[in-house]
């Protein structure tokens, strides 16, 4: 039973570029969150996609977008990107159905902005 | 306002010994309250999870606790083996929304 996949697992860019990051859920998840994490700091809800559509957002610019697909995995797209955009980005996925339970994390991908 | 504290926020202890981590919540209304070890680089894996009505529950060495009417949990780790040495998270869940509130975790540090 497949766990959450990530990819990358760590990139370079270069400030003022462009990044995509992936997910593909669990097995059996439709809903898909993404979050990011600082160094020494909790994560931070970025956005939640379920039937392709953004449901929730958290407090973060429009540089910030993403995408569900109908296989449910999920891309996070940052623009223009800024020093302080360097974190781990965690994607996390669980079943619409059962929204507090079997929220399943991914090993998440490294972003380092310089 | 929605918001999870966890103390301490570091902690330092020798192989074998016991340590007790604090989880202190306002979200209301509370669904329910996972503890994650997340590992430096990866991403948080599930200890537990208890709603409510539960007052403990245990995994392995893990042993949570939760008392609703103070809004506080506790994790408890037994005989403490390097391999614990990682960051804690208290996250709670608050009845229909889709977030998880996260706290900004305890570093364990296990020695030997």
């Amino acid at each position: 039973d497949a766990g959450v996949t990530q990819s990358p697992t760590h990139l370079i860019k270069t400030r003022g570029q462009q990044v995509t990051l992936r997910c593909s859920p669990k097995s059996g998840h439709d809903t898909v969150s993404w979050y990011q994490q600082a160094l020494g700091q909790g994560p931070q809800f970025i956005f939640q996609y379920y039937e392709e559509e953004e449901r929730q957002r958290g407090n973060f610019p429009d540089r910030f977008s993403g995408h569900q697909f109908p296989n449910y995995s999920s891309e996070l797209n940052v623009n223009a990107l800024l020093l302080g955009d360097s974190a781990l980005y965690l994607c996390a996925s669980s079943l619409a159905l059962q929204p507090t339970w079997g929220y399943t994390f991914g090993s998440g991908t490294r972003l380092t902005v310089v | 306002k929605n918001q999870v504290e966890q103390s301490p926020q570091s902690l330092i202890i020798l192989e074998g010994k016991n340590c007790t981590l604090q989880c202190n919540y306002t979200v209301s209304p509370f669904s329910n309250l996972r503890w994650y070890k997340q590992d430096t680089g990866r991403g948080p894996v599930s200890l537990t999870i208890m709603t409510f009505s539960e007052n403990t529950k245990s995994n392995g060495r893990y042993t949570a606790t939760l008392d609703a009417d103070t809004k506080q949990s506790s994790l408890h780790i037994t005989a403490s083996q390097l391999s614990d040495s990682a960051s804690y998270i208290c996250v709670v869940s608050a009845t229909g929304t889709y977030k998880y509130i996260f706290g900004t975790g305890t570093r364990l540090k296990v020695l030997a």
